[in-house]
């Protein structure tokens, strides 16, 4: 079945660091990709998606680049801050499938 | 705007009582799900309805059951038999069959039973 790999967290960074948290995932057939983020007492928030191979989502600073190759979507900031301290989930929907797959979520704490 | 809106924010319980989580959206969305998040484990399917008058079970359907006789509406009923209801729940609907949607969620119910 499908399947979603988070790195662990926290991850612990200081403000303007650059940031990177890895997804890796096994799934049939070309599935999307996504990335959520909830922010404390709050639901989950789509950050950015890629639909194909070699796609690049993005928002807010954000990226993550669909990679076939390595079944990967790592998501990536150049410089965080305090405000993005949060927990990212990685999900996908494989094609034909109404059941979203979602990684175990990793926490993001950003120091000033 | 729309959105999905669920209600209470915050549900305390005694142990043996049957207790029921609204879940509401307005974005004529077909498909709806239910979640549960406990600390350090991630989202768990409850169960999920992909067009009125229908739903399945998810991975963790035991003690939970639901109706969907509206499209803006999945409400999840906690029963005495679960075993551990105290959680986070989360409702999310997503628009219609292909798998290029995401998942929109609600601001969830933190349930609390003693």
């Amino acid at each position: 079945g499908d399947s979603v790999t988070q790195m662990e967290g926290p991850v612990t960074l200081s403000e303007e660091a650059f940031l990177t948290i890895n997804c890796t995932y096994t799934a049939t057939g070309y599935p999307s990709l996504f990335w959520y983020v909830q922010y404390p007492g709050e639901g989950l928030q789509l950050l950015l998606k890629a639909t194909k191979a070699d796609d690049k989502g993005s928002n807010k600073g954000f990226e993550a680049t669909y990679r076939k190759e390595t079944t990967s979507f790592h998501l990536e900031k150049g410089s965080v801050q305090v405000s993005d301290s949060a927990v990212y989930f990685c999900a996908l929907v494989s094609g034909g499938s109404y059941i979203p797959t979602f990684g175990r979520g990793t926490s993001l704490i950003v120091h000033p | 705007d729309g959105g999905i809106t669920q209600s209470p924010k915050y549900l305390f319980r005694k142990e043996g009582q049957n207790v029921t989580l609204s879940c509401e959206q307005n974005l004529n969305h077909d498909a709806m799900y239910w979640y549960r998040q406990d600390p350090g484990q991630g989202l768990r399917l409850i169960y999920y309805s992909q067009i009125v008058n229908d739903f399945q079970k998810g991975d963790i359907a035991e003690g939970y059951s639901v109706s969907r006789e509206k499209k803006e509406s999945f409400p999840l009923t906690v029963t005495s038999a679960q075993k551990n209801p105290t959680a986070f729940y989360l409702c999310a609907s997503r628009l219609g069959q292909g798998h290029n949607s995401p998942l929109h969620f609600g601001n969830g119910t933190r349930l609390t039973v003693t």
